[in-house]
């Protein structure tokens, strides 16, 4: 299995903070690696796909970028409503995998 | 307005079945594939399964941990998704979603563009 991850685990933030969170393959994989935002009690949220492709409706601070191995989301400039725990995933091979996730705390 | 309302969760002893369903609305149900995705309490994302679509004959793809446990089918004439659970272990416990995906121009399916709100399953004696 593609094991995936994510780094850091807990990230400390202030609001207009730049943000980077770096997703690590145990091999390279395609493009087809996703980003996720999840809040309390919510289900996922889709942000970005094949890497680099922003989900409409997502503002346009977030962006990803990566290939081979290493992939990275970053938030531009940190809102009040950016504070949630992000999950990278691999849709290259089956089983399809996610990273442990990384807390975005105030 | 694409919607996904899964039901079926509940407590259930360890060897139970429990029958989760996954109400889908807004979209054709079977140009998509569909997947299972959970999440144990306090813990990360793990896909389950997935469900192809039409054009694919509907087959099935299941994690090493449920597979022969789990058991992913769909009735189209009723747009819904079902996810049958036998032989249930505690370390089932979690909320479990169902989603879409959606492809790309080249047909590859990459996108868990929408999400159900979850029906949490509990094992427990």
């Amino acid at each position: 299995d593609i094991q995936l991850t994510q780094s850091p685990s807990f990230l400390s933030a202030s609001v207009g903070d730049r943000v980077t969170i770096t997703c690590r393959a145990s091999q390279a994989i395609t493009s087809y690696l996703a980003w996720f935002q999840q809040k309390p009690g919510k289900a996922p949220k889709l942000l970005i796909y094949a890497a680099s492709t922003l989900q409409s409706g997502v503002p346009s601070r977030f962006s990803g970028s990566g290939s081979g191995t290493e992939f990275t989301l970053t938030i531009s400039s940190l809102q009040p409503e950016d504070f949630a725990t992000y999950y990278c995933q691999q849709l290259d091979t089956y089983p399809l995998t996610f990273g442990g996730g990384t807390k975005v705390e105030f | 307005e694409v919607q996904l309302v899964e039901s079926g969760g509940g407590l259930v002893q360890p060897g139970g079945s429990l029958r989760l369903s996954c109400a889908a609305s807004g979209f054709t149900f079977s140009d998509h594939y569909m997947d299972w995705v959970r999440q144990a309490p306090g813990k990360g994302l793990e896909w389950v399964g997935r469900s192809r679509n039409k054009a694919s004959s509907y087959t099935t793809r299941y994690a090493a941990s449920v597979k022969g446990r789990f058991t992913i089918s769909r009735d189209p004439s009723k747009n819904s998704l079902y996810l049958q659970m036998d032989s249930l272990k505690t370390e089932d416990t979690a909320m479990y979603y169902c989603a879409r995906i959606t492809p790309n121009d080249n047909g590859d399916y990459i996108a868990f563009d929408y999400w159900g709100r979850g029906t949490l399953v509990t094992v427990s004696s």
